[in-house]
């Protein structure tokens, strides 16, 4: 059964500080999603990476994904607070007769002047 | 496009009672998920549906949920009888299954079983 693992779970940290989110998985799989959710919404789609050695970058965030193994990460480059939300990482689990996406618990962020 | 829309917004009933939660997904997709979100329990995935057939109830949590889909337009996420531990945050959300699965997710509906 295919596990999704983030750490941290709480990130607390300073405008203008740099810092990385870490989402493992515990099965092979090629694709991963990253989601954001600001408090009392929606999940918003951030990333998608289809292979490894991919890398998105929107703005501040960045992410990359190294499927040999199995991790993913979001690096928040100079933080704002606009950045303070939840971010998720997601992943394709796919069988014969399934393909849906695994989510992690999620790192919630908190970014204080 | 309006993005996947769910209704109603905001849900407050009794225990006993039934609720029925609503969506309807981006026009064109054919995937369609139902998701539980608590505080405890963070995301659960209860169903989910390619061209209008349920594919995998697994995170129903019991006979108490039923979710159908009658048309590539409309879902219906049913309980009965609610309970308080119920009370969540329920998300619908979409995907065109091709060279991603990713989702779409809408507004949510916020139920409350009192």
């Amino acid at each position: 059964e295919l596990k999704v693992e983030q750490n941290p779970l709480f990130l607390s940290m300073q405008e203008g500080k740099n810092y990385t989110i870490y989402c493992n998985y515990s099965t092979t799989s090629d694709r991963l999603y990253w989601y954001r959710q600001d408090p009392g919404k929606s999940l918003e789609s951030l990333f998608v990476l289809l292979s490894n050695g991919a890398v998105k970058q929107e703005g501040r965030l960045m992410a990359s994904l190294d499927t040999k193994a199995r991790l993913s990460t979001l690096h928040i480059t100079a933080a704002v607070h606009d950045l303070s939300a939840t971010y998720f990482c997601a992943v394709e689990a796919r069988s014969y007769n399934t393909d849906k996406l695994i989510f992690g618990t999620g790192t919630r962020l908190q970014v204080f002047p | 496009d309006a993005g996947v829309i769910q209704s109603p917004r905001h849900e407050v009933t009794e225990m006993g009672q039934e609720v029925t939660l609503r969506c309807k997904p981006i026009s064109g997709h054919n995937s369609l998920f139902w998701y539980r979100q608590t505080m405890m329990r963070g995301l659960e995935l209860l169903i989910y549906f390619n061209n209008n057939v349920p594919i995998d109830d697994s995170g129903m949590p019991e006979d108490r949920f039923s979710a159908k889909m009658p048309n590539a337009s409309f879902s219906t996420l049913k309980i009965q009888p609610s309970e308080p531990r119920d009370s969540a945050v329920y998300f619908c959300a979409s995907s065109l299954r091709g060279l991603t699965y990713e989702q779409y997710f809408g507004p949510g509906t916020r139920l409350t079983v009192t």
